[in-house]
């Protein structure tokens, strides 16, 4: 599976959009590209994933640059319950080895 | 989403003892399993793939014999950490998922503390 570069952390502040990018420079074609999150002492929680095609979910909305080496992770409105790390990582759909590879993610503090 | 529940959610045993960790799956068939670890202030590291009846492959490092995995039905799954010691304090993660389905779903967790 590619590997994604992700910045260690950001800040937003409260009932603004955060705007979460990721670079996945060496993806290839049937590989898609999947968020998920994790708030603190819990499992992860998916989030949205997509091919090339923007997509958009009642969680949040996924840009997929044209060349498909990045992508970004848009929450519209954050709460303070947004507050989480945030992994972007890209695997194939289907087979028996598809496997969820996580990488150091992006904590995202929402502040009041 | 779909539901997946990870049983117990602490547990705290003695060193050189056995603890076993449930992941059931409670409203689809999970034809894939996944068992993850993490360590405070870390990442999820995969430990091993599990397919129903069949044997789990182990990620690169993770010992077969110390943590057993028993994939016996659609529904559930078993970690056991055997002859535990305190180095293997951390916290657990299941994930489940539906063959050709495109997203996972995961466990809330497990915390094991070994003293």
């Amino acid at each position: 599976d590619a590997k994604t570069t992700q910045p260690t952390s950001m800040d937003c502040a409260e009932g603004r959009a955060a705007n979460l990018p990721c670079n996945h420079s060496t993806i290839s074609g049937n590989e898609y590209v999947y968020w998920y999150r994790q708030i603190h002492s819990q499992g992860p929680q998916y989030i949205i994933h997509g091919l090339k095609n923007n997509e958009t979910n009642e969680m949040a909305s996924l840009i997929i640059t044209e060349d498909r080496k990045s992508s970004t992770l848009i929450l519209p409105h954050a709460t303070l319950r947004d507050t989480a790390v945030y992994y972007c990582i890209v695997r194939v759909l289907h087979g028996a080895t598809n496997k969820l590879i996580f990488g150091t993610g992006t904590l995202l503090a929402v502040q009041p | 989403g779909a539901v997946v529940s990870q049983h117990p959610s602490r547990v705290i045993c003695k060193s050189g003892t056995s603890v076993k960790i449930e992941c059931r799956s409670l409203d689809f068939q999970a034809t894939t399993m996944f068992w993850y670890r993490q360590f405070p202030k870390q990442s999820l590291m995969l430990m091993a793939t599990s397919n129903e009846g069949s044997k789990a492959t182990y990620e690169q490092g993770v010992e077969k014999d110390k943590f057993l995995i028993n994939h016996a039905s659609l529904t559930l799954s078993t970690l056991t950490v055997t002859s535990a010691h305190p180095e293997d304090s951390s916290f657990y993660i299941c994930s489940a998922r539906v063959e050709g389905a495109g997203e996972a779903f995961f466990g809330q967790g497990t915390r094991l503390t070994v003293v």
